[in-house]
């Protein structure tokens, strides 16, 4: 398998303007992370879904942020508009469903980030 | 809400030294995550941990899970220089799909 897949690795984009960013998870995997990471604050959770549906998006900084997920093979994260606080790197994860009482079995695995920078 | 602690923030040891980390919560967890992030590139996972005293080995990294459920230690033996990255923990508790994870730990090796 090879593994999450984002895009674009880097991102350059002046404020105001909209930012899509693209996430492939593995397959076979039921839910799907999007993170966000930044020297201040580290790893922050944004956003999961469970089957494509969106379970907590609880950490969305604010509604200028939105996700989606289609299908089982793909998720888009939206900045609209974009500013500079938004500068940072955006991680995509995906997990297997855990089995019947086997809670260990849902390892994330991230793929390699988007790099947003705002100007 | 759920806040991870790990320490030391930042190390620096020579290459060959054995090097160990925690990771401490206010909550108590039921699953633990060690991850490892090279610069440029997404944490990799390195040993996931399910029960309470549990210690389980990854070459020559080991880890525990604390008997409180509320800590993990990580521990690296006879270290390279590629061991150099970011170590993050992350914890999971019975309620929730999503972990929460620590700020890091920085690991630096001098050769």
């Amino acid at each position: 398998d090879a593994g999450v897949i984002q895009s674009p690795r880097h991102e350059v984009t002046e404020m105001g303007q909209e930012v899509t960013l693209r996430c492939k998870p593995i397959s076979g995997h039921d839910y799907l992370f999007w993170y966000r990471q930044t020297m201040m604050r580290g790893l922050e959770l944004l956003i999961y879904f469970n089957n494509n549906v969106p379970i907590d998006d609880s950490g969305m900084p604010e509604d200028r942020f939105s996700a989606k997920m289609p299908n089982a093979s793909f998720s888009t994260l939206k900045i609209q508009p974009s500013e500079p606080r938004d500068s940072a790197v955006y991680f995509c994860a995906s997990s297997v469903l855990p089995g019947q009482g086997a809670w260990g079995s849902n390892e994330q695995f991230f793929g390699p980030g988007t790099r947003l920078t705002v100007l | 809400g759920q806040q991870l602690n790990q320490s030391p923030q930042s190390m620096f040891i020579q290459e060959g030294e054995d090097v160990s980390m925690n990771c401490t919560s206010s909550s108590i967890f039921n699953t633990w995550l060690w991850y490892k992030q090279d610069p440029g590139e997404g944490p990799v996972l390195l040993i996931a941990l399910y029960k309470a005293g549990e210690l389980t080995s990854n070459g020559r990294l080991t880890a525990q899970f604390g008997i409180t459920r509320k800590d993990s230690f990580l521990n690296i033996s006879a270290s390279i220089p590629s061991d150099v990255g970011i170590y993050f923990c992350a914890g999971r508790d019975n309620y929730g799909q999503n972990f929460v994870f620590g700020p890091g730990t920085r690991l630096s090796v001098l050769p």
